[in-house]
C-alpha cells in the first residue's frame, strides 16, 4: 500500500523569508500523482500544488513551487515570501489515477509577523 | 463556479443515536468521495463514487455507515448508531476529468 509521511509535525518562518515542507512517499508504481493541499482552521482543503509523475519539470504556482524527486520519491514544498495567510496545516497527497488521495499527517505552519 | 457544499457545518449528538451528512459536488463532476478526518490526521477515505456507482467502499464500516448518491449528483453519507470514535470531520470532495479532488467545508461530528 501506498504511504506518505510528512516528518515536520510543525514548521515556523518570518513573514516574507523562504520556508521548504517536506514529503516522503512510498510506492512501485511508475505513474502517479503528487498533491499539497491546505487547510486553514475553517477546515476546508484547498489545493496549493499538482505534480504529475511523468513530469520532470517541478510545478509552480506563483509564490509556491515543489522539488520533484522521483527517484529519492521526495516531493517538497518552497513558499517564498511567505504570508501571514499562508498559515495553515499543509498536507502532501499521493494519488493514482482516478482513485482516493492517501494524505500524510500534515505540518502546521506558523507565519511569525 | 460554486464549490463542494455540504451540511451541516457542524453536529452534536449522543453515542448510539443516527446521523446524515449532505454533499452537493461541483456541477459535472462524475466522481464524488467521502472522506474522515480525525483530529490530528490527515483525511481517509471512507467511499469514492463514480456517477452513482461505488468504486471503493473498502474502508466504510459497513455495520454502522452508509452512503448513496442517487441520480449521480447529491450524495448522503449515514452513521447508524455512532459511537465515540467517530467524532471527526467528513469532508466531501469531487473530482473533473483531470482527476484532481476539490473539497467542501466538511461537517464537524461530535459523539457524546
Amino acid at each position: 500500500a501506498q504511504t506518505v509521511t510528512q516528518s515536520q509535525p510543525e514548521m515556523s518562518v518570518q513573514e516574507a523569508e523562504t520556508v521548504t515542507l517536506s514529503c516522503t512517499y512510498d510506492t512501485s508504481e511508475s505513474d502517479y500523482y503528487l498533491f499539497w493541499y491546505k487547510q486553514p482552521p475553517s477546515r476546508q482543503m484547498i489545493l496549493v500544488i499538482r505534480q504529475e509523475a511523468y513530469k520532470q519539470q517541478n510545478a509552480t504556482e506563483n509564490r509556491f513551487s515543489v522539488n520533484f524527486q522521483k527517484a529519492a520519491k521526495s516531493f517538497s514544498l518552497k513558499i517564498s515570501d511567505s504570508q501571514l495567510g499562508d498559515a495553515a496545516m499543509y498536507f502532501c497527497a499521493y494519488m493514482q489515477g482516478a482513485q482516493k488521495l492517501v494524505f500524510g499527517q500534515g505540518t502546521r505552519l506558523t507565519i511569525n509577523p | 463556479e460554486a464549490g463542494v457544499a455540504q451540511s451541516p457545518r457542524y453536529k452534536i449528538i449522543e453515542k448510539r443515536q443516527s446521523v446524515a451528512f449532505w454533499c452537493n459536488p461541483i456541477s459535472g463532476h462524475a466522481t464524488l468521495y467521502w472522506y474522515q478526518q480525525i483530529l490530528g490526521q490527515g483525511p481517509k477515505l471512507l467511499i469514492q463514487f463514480q456517477n452513482n456507482g461505488v468504486v471503493d467502499d473498502s474502508q466504510l464500516p459497513k455495520d454502522r455507515f452508509s452512503a448513496e448518491r442517487l441520480k449521480g449528483v447529491d450524495s448522503t453519507l449515514k452513521i447508524q448508531p455512532a459511537k465515540l470514535e467517530d467524532s471527526a470531520v467528513y469532508l466531501c470532495a469531487s473530482s473533473d476529468i483531470t482527476d484532481t479532488q476539490y473539497f467542501g467545508p466538511g461537517t464537524r461530528l461530535t459523539v457524546l
